[in-house]
This record gives structure tokens, sequence and C-alpha cells, in this order.
């Protein structure tokens, strides 16, 4: 089952902070985030395991609430270049392997 | 350069025609994975695979099949190609927790 993502868009003016939710009615081991430019492929941000821990990558940072089955993606002081749609994902690892569930994603537009 | 490279970029073809969408990487990473991405739903996985000769499937797999007969290859094979196919199509593989993209395929079934 797919993880849920809020909200489905956000629009934001450069400098201004944003916060994408990502949430799933399944247990959460690790929660991958990634980011997706128009007309190009998704790349990789950060991954964030058990634990509560919290990572950052430049002004972009992450939560990881395990037991609410919740992650938060921070945006600080939003700069055009994070325009593009925003992934969580999780994996499901059974006895064949690990397969990936993505969320819907979030839109997000930074205008100057 | 590290990458994962799909061919081809672009497909039009019609209902019931078999083809191949191929996917390369050349960073010797065991896990590969086919994704599919349509508007509102963002990537779904069709097939993954752990190593040479181990696939699964993933949460769309009807309709495609796969192969991983050598580590760096992992073909979608679409036997007989439906509408409800039309979609923009990632290869990806992954070594430990970060996934490596291929640039996509827009196929068109019509």
């Amino acid at each position: 089952q797919q993880p849920v993502q809020s909200p489905q868009a956000v629009i934001l003016r450069e400098g201004e902070d944003a916060v994408i939710n990502c949430s799933s009615s399944k247990a959460l081991y690790s929660v991958h985030w990634y980011r997706q430019k128009h007309g190009e492929a998704p790349v990789f941000l950060m991954i964030l395991l058990k634990g509560g821990e919290q990572k950052g990558h430049d002004k972009i940072s992450a939560s990881f609430n395990e037991k609410k089955q919740q992650s938060s993606l921070y945006l600080t002081a939003s700069q055009l270049s994070y325009s593009g749609t925003y992934f969580c994902g999780t994996e499901m690892v059974n006895n064949y392997g690990q397969n990936f569930v993505f969320g819907p994603g979030t839109r997000l537009s930074v205008l100057p | 350069e590290a990458q994962v490279t799909q061919n081809p970029r672009y497909l039009i073809t019609v209902t019931g025609k078999k083809l191949t969408v191929t996917c390369s990487q050349n960073m010797n990473h065991e896990y590969m994975s086919w994704y599919r991405q349509d508007p509102g739903l963002g990537l779904r996985q069709i097939y993954y695979s752990m190593n040479v000769e181990v696939t699964d499937k993933g949460d769309v797999p009807e309709g495609y099949k796969v192969s991983r007969k050598e580590k760096r290859n992992f073909p979608l094979i679409l036997e007989s190609p439906s509408p409800n196919q039309t979609s923009l199509y990632f290869c990806a593989s992954k070594k430990r927790y970060e996934q490596y993209f291929g640039p996509g395929t827009r196929l068109t079934v019509t």
C-alpha cells in the first residue's frame, strides 16, 4: 500500500519554508526521499532509518517518527532550484527481496 | 561515468505488438528495478531483481515480463502491449540505499 503524502502541491516564494509529510498505514522501517525535476529522473535526497533520527542535506532536512509511521521533509529558505516533485518511499522486505513503494508525490513550486 | 541507460527513450506502438525496453547499468549494482510513472500515482514498481536470475514482482507486474541473465542488464518485455500500459517507464539500480534512475522511456500504445 502506497504511503500518503501531504500536501499534494505547494507554491512558495523564494526564501520561504515548507514542510512535506509522508505517512503509512504499515510499519515503516526506513523512509527514503527523492526529488524529481520536470522532465528528469528522480534523484535520491536522503534516507532515514529507525530511531527517530533527523538528517540533513544542505537546507533540506527530514525527520522520522517510527511510532507514528510518519516522516516529514523540511525545506528551509527555499531556493528556485528546489522546485520539483518530492516523493517519499519505503522498502517492504520479504523472503524474496525488497519491494519498494513510493508515495504519489508532492509538487513544489518556488517562485522568485 | 556511472549511469543507468535505457533504450528507446520514446516509443509509439500499436496494441499487441511485442516490445522490449532495454536497461543497462555500469556500476556493478546487484539490485535493479523497473517503475512506471503515471500522473497522480507517483512511481509504482513493476518488477525488481536482487541479482542475476533472481527476480520478483512489484506492485503492478501484470502485462510485463523481465529477465536478468547478466548483472548489468535488466530488460522489460511487454508481450502484448495495451493502451493502459501507456506510461513513463524508469529503470533503476541500487547499491545499499540509493537508487540511481535511468532517463526514462515514454511509451505510447495506440
